[in-house]
Protein backbone atom coordinates (compact mmCIF):
# COMPACT_ATOMS: atom_id res chain seq x y z
CA UNK A 1 0.00 0.00 0.00
CA UNK A 2 2.17 3.07 -1.01
CA UNK A 3 -1.01 5.77 -0.36
CA UNK A 4 -0.11 8.67 -2.42
CA UNK A 5 2.71 8.88 -4.81
CA UNK A 6 3.59 11.84 -7.25
CA UNK A 7 5.89 12.06 -10.20
CA UNK A 8 8.40 12.84 -10.74
CA UNK A 9 10.10 14.73 -7.78
CA UNK A 10 12.13 17.53 -9.18
CA UNK A 11 11.85 19.38 -12.10
CA UNK A 12 13.68 22.24 -14.09
CA UNK A 13 11.55 24.13 -16.77
CA UNK A 14 12.14 27.12 -19.15
CA UNK A 15 9.67 29.85 -19.31
CA UNK A 16 6.73 28.56 -21.69
CA UNK A 17 7.60 24.81 -21.80
CA UNK A 18 4.60 23.05 -20.52
CA UNK A 19 5.11 19.53 -18.30
CA UNK A 20 2.52 17.14 -16.92
CA UNK A 21 2.31 16.18 -12.81
CA UNK A 22 1.01 13.24 -12.06
CA UNK A 23 -0.49 11.47 -8.84
CA UNK A 24 -1.44 8.78 -8.24
CA UNK A 25 -3.55 6.71 -4.92
CA UNK A 26 -4.32 3.44 -3.89
CA UNK A 27 -6.62 3.42 -1.38
CA UNK A 28 -9.94 4.00 -3.39
CA UNK A 29 -10.61 7.04 -2.46
CA UNK A 30 -13.24 9.26 -4.47
CA UNK A 31 -11.48 13.18 -3.67
CA UNK A 32 -8.24 14.19 -5.00
CA UNK A 33 -6.35 17.35 -4.49
CA UNK A 34 -3.49 19.52 -6.09
CA UNK A 35 -2.04 22.28 -4.02
CA UNK A 36 1.31 24.15 -4.05
CA UNK A 37 3.15 25.67 -1.33
CA UNK A 38 4.96 29.10 -1.34
CA UNK A 39 7.18 30.13 1.45
CA UNK A 40 5.00 31.72 4.39
CA UNK A 41 2.02 31.17 2.41
CA UNK A 42 0.81 27.34 3.83
CA UNK A 43 -0.73 25.45 0.93
CA UNK A 44 -3.17 26.88 -1.49
CA UNK A 45 -5.71 24.62 -3.43
CA UNK A 46 -5.02 24.73 -7.19
CA UNK A 47 -7.74 22.43 -8.47
CA UNK A 48 -9.45 19.16 -7.15
CA UNK A 49 -11.53 16.51 -8.01
CA UNK A 50 -14.88 14.68 -6.24
CA UNK A 51 -14.61 11.64 -7.80
CA UNK A 52 -13.81 10.20 -11.59
CA UNK A 53 -14.35 12.21 -14.46
CA UNK A 54 -15.20 15.64 -12.82
CA UNK A 55 -12.28 18.16 -12.07
CA UNK A 56 -13.41 21.84 -10.30
CA UNK A 57 -11.18 24.78 -9.65
CA UNK A 58 -9.82 26.04 -5.96
CA UNK A 59 -8.11 29.24 -5.08
CA UNK A 60 -5.38 29.54 -7.41
CA UNK A 61 -5.99 27.97 -10.58
CA UNK A 62 -5.31 30.33 -12.91
CA UNK A 63 -2.37 28.74 -15.08
CA UNK A 64 -2.98 24.90 -14.72
CA UNK A 65 -5.22 22.56 -15.94
CA UNK A 66 -6.18 18.86 -14.54
CA UNK A 67 -7.54 15.37 -15.27
CA UNK A 68 -9.05 12.75 -13.40
CA UNK A 69 -9.59 10.28 -16.75
CA UNK A 70 -9.20 7.22 -13.74
CA UNK A 71 -10.02 7.11 -10.18
CA UNK A 72 -6.63 6.15 -8.30
CA UNK A 73 -4.82 9.38 -10.84
CA UNK A 74 -5.15 13.00 -10.73
CA UNK A 75 -2.90 14.50 -13.34
CA UNK A 76 -1.69 18.46 -13.23
CA UNK A 77 -0.95 20.38 -16.42
CA UNK A 78 1.06 23.26 -16.69
CA UNK A 79 0.81 24.63 -20.78
CA UNK A 80 2.93 27.52 -20.93
CA UNK A 81 5.03 27.63 -17.61
CA UNK A 82 5.74 30.84 -15.80
CA UNK A 83 8.02 31.97 -13.05
CA UNK A 84 5.53 32.57 -10.78
CA UNK A 85 4.81 28.96 -10.98
CA UNK A 86 8.27 27.85 -9.37
CA UNK A 87 6.68 26.26 -5.98
CA UNK A 88 6.66 22.53 -3.92
CA UNK A 89 3.12 20.63 -5.06
CA UNK A 90 1.59 18.52 -3.62
CA UNK A 91 -1.59 16.15 -4.07
CA UNK A 92 -3.76 14.43 -1.67
CA UNK A 93 -6.65 12.29 -1.48
CA UNK A 94 -9.37 11.60 0.74
CA UNK A 95 -12.90 9.46 1.50
CA UNK A 96 -16.15 10.94 0.06
CA UNK A 97 -17.53 11.29 3.74
CA UNK A 98 -16.11 11.59 7.07
CA UNK A 99 -13.39 12.23 8.55
CA UNK A 100 -12.10 14.94 6.17
CA UNK A 101 -8.51 14.41 6.62
CA UNK A 102 -6.61 14.42 3.08
CA UNK A 103 -3.29 12.13 2.77
CA UNK A 104 -1.09 13.92 1.14
CA UNK A 105 2.06 13.04 -1.01
CA UNK A 106 5.85 13.90 -1.03
CA UNK A 107 5.83 16.46 -3.47
CA UNK A 108 7.00 17.92 -6.73
CA UNK A 109 9.47 20.86 -6.47
CA UNK A 110 9.55 22.39 -10.00
CA UNK A 111 11.45 25.51 -10.78
CA UNK A 112 10.67 27.83 -13.76
CA UNK A 113 13.15 29.66 -15.06
CA UNK B 1 -7.90 37.81 3.08
CA UNK B 2 -6.76 34.66 5.36
CA UNK B 3 -9.50 32.90 6.90
CA UNK B 4 -7.06 30.83 8.81
CA UNK B 5 -4.21 32.90 10.87
CA UNK B 6 -0.88 31.15 11.86
CA UNK B 7 0.14 34.38 14.07
CA UNK B 8 3.81 32.32 15.30
CA UNK B 9 6.14 31.74 12.83
CA UNK B 10 8.30 30.09 14.65
CA UNK B 11 8.38 28.33 18.30
CA UNK B 12 11.53 27.24 19.85
CA UNK B 13 11.03 24.57 23.60
CA UNK B 14 12.98 22.52 25.79
CA UNK B 15 12.48 19.11 25.66
CA UNK B 16 9.94 18.02 27.86
CA UNK B 17 8.38 20.71 27.77
CA UNK B 18 4.79 21.54 26.67
CA UNK B 19 4.88 23.03 23.02
CA UNK B 20 1.51 25.19 22.40
CA UNK B 21 0.74 25.98 18.77
CA UNK B 22 -2.23 28.35 18.07
CA UNK B 23 -4.89 28.90 15.39
CA UNK B 24 -7.15 31.29 14.78
CA UNK B 25 -9.91 31.45 12.17
CA UNK B 26 -12.56 33.79 10.94
CA UNK B 27 -15.21 31.66 9.15
CA UNK B 28 -17.70 30.91 11.34
CA UNK B 29 -19.45 28.16 8.86
CA UNK B 30 -15.67 26.08 9.62
CA UNK B 31 -16.48 23.01 11.14
CA UNK B 32 -13.81 20.51 11.46
CA UNK B 33 -10.44 21.08 12.35
CA UNK B 34 -7.00 19.51 12.00
CA UNK B 35 -3.62 19.80 12.50
CA UNK B 36 -0.79 18.51 10.31
CA UNK B 37 3.16 18.31 10.44
CA UNK B 38 5.24 18.94 8.24
CA UNK B 39 9.00 17.47 7.94
CA UNK B 40 12.05 19.52 5.15
CA UNK B 41 11.01 17.44 2.08
CA UNK B 42 7.95 15.58 2.65
CA UNK B 43 4.05 15.98 2.50
CA UNK B 44 2.35 17.51 5.22
CA UNK B 45 0.91 14.03 7.35
CA UNK B 46 -2.05 14.53 9.08
CA UNK B 47 -1.93 14.56 13.57
CA UNK B 48 -4.95 15.14 14.76
CA UNK B 49 -8.60 16.19 14.07
CA UNK B 50 -11.72 17.70 16.44
CA UNK B 51 -15.39 18.75 14.71
CA UNK B 52 -16.86 21.31 16.38
CA UNK B 53 -19.32 19.31 18.57
CA UNK B 54 -16.62 18.87 20.65
CA UNK B 55 -13.87 20.93 22.42
CA UNK B 56 -10.98 18.73 23.38
CA UNK B 57 -9.54 15.98 21.45
CA UNK B 58 -6.44 14.04 22.87
CA UNK B 59 -4.00 11.24 21.12
CA UNK B 60 -1.03 10.43 23.15
CA UNK B 61 1.22 13.42 23.50
CA UNK B 62 -0.95 15.50 21.32
CA UNK B 63 -3.92 16.99 22.45
CA UNK B 64 -6.37 19.71 20.34
CA UNK B 65 -8.52 22.50 22.02
CA UNK B 66 -10.89 24.88 20.21
CA UNK B 67 -12.89 27.60 21.80
CA UNK B 68 -15.48 28.29 19.32
CA UNK B 69 -16.59 32.22 20.55
CA UNK B 70 -12.81 32.66 20.28
CA UNK B 71 -12.43 31.07 17.00
CA UNK B 72 -9.34 29.46 18.18
CA UNK B 73 -7.52 26.66 18.09
CA UNK B 74 -4.74 24.92 19.87
CA UNK B 75 -2.34 21.86 19.64
CA UNK B 76 -0.51 20.54 22.44
CA UNK B 77 2.24 18.49 23.06
CA UNK B 78 3.07 17.11 26.17
CA UNK B 79 5.99 16.14 26.38
CA UNK B 80 7.83 17.95 23.18
CA UNK B 81 10.16 15.23 21.96
CA UNK B 82 13.03 16.38 19.72
CA UNK B 83 11.47 14.65 16.68
CA UNK B 84 8.70 16.75 17.34
CA UNK B 85 10.78 19.14 15.80
CA UNK B 86 8.50 20.31 12.47
CA UNK B 87 6.37 22.69 10.82
CA UNK B 88 3.03 22.48 12.17
CA UNK B 89 -0.15 23.23 9.83
CA UNK B 90 -3.53 24.24 11.38
CA UNK B 91 -6.66 23.91 8.93
CA UNK B 92 -10.18 24.29 8.67
CA UNK B 93 -12.86 23.06 6.78
CA UNK B 94 -16.91 23.53 6.57
CA UNK B 95 -19.69 21.66 4.71
CA UNK B 96 -20.32 24.50 3.13
CA UNK B 97 -17.27 24.41 1.37
CA UNK B 98 -17.63 20.33 0.75
CA UNK B 99 -15.28 20.31 3.13
CA UNK B 100 -11.78 21.83 1.57
CA UNK B 101 -8.76 22.33 3.92
CA UNK B 102 -8.11 26.22 4.06
CA UNK B 103 -4.43 26.12 5.55
CA UNK B 104 -2.73 28.35 7.81
CA UNK B 105 0.87 29.84 7.26
CA UNK B 106 2.61 27.07 9.54
CA UNK B 107 4.42 27.29 12.64
CA UNK B 108 8.12 25.92 12.93
CA UNK B 109 8.37 24.29 15.53
CA UNK B 110 12.06 23.36 17.00
CA UNK B 111 12.57 21.18 20.15
CA UNK B 112 16.14 21.82 21.72
CA UNK B 113 17.59 18.52 23.54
Amino acid sequence: NAGVTQTPKFRVLKTGQSMTLLCAQDMNHEYMYWYRQDPGMGLRLIHYSVGEGTTAKGEVPDGYNVSRLKKQNFLLGLESAAPSQTSVYFCASRTSGAPYEQYFGPGTRLTVT
Amino acid sequence: DQQVKQNSPSLSVQEGRISILNCDYTNSMFDYFLWYKKYPAEGPTFLISISSIKDKNEDGRFTVFLNKSAKHLSLHIVPSQPGDSAVYFCAASGMDSSYKLIFGSGTRLLVRP
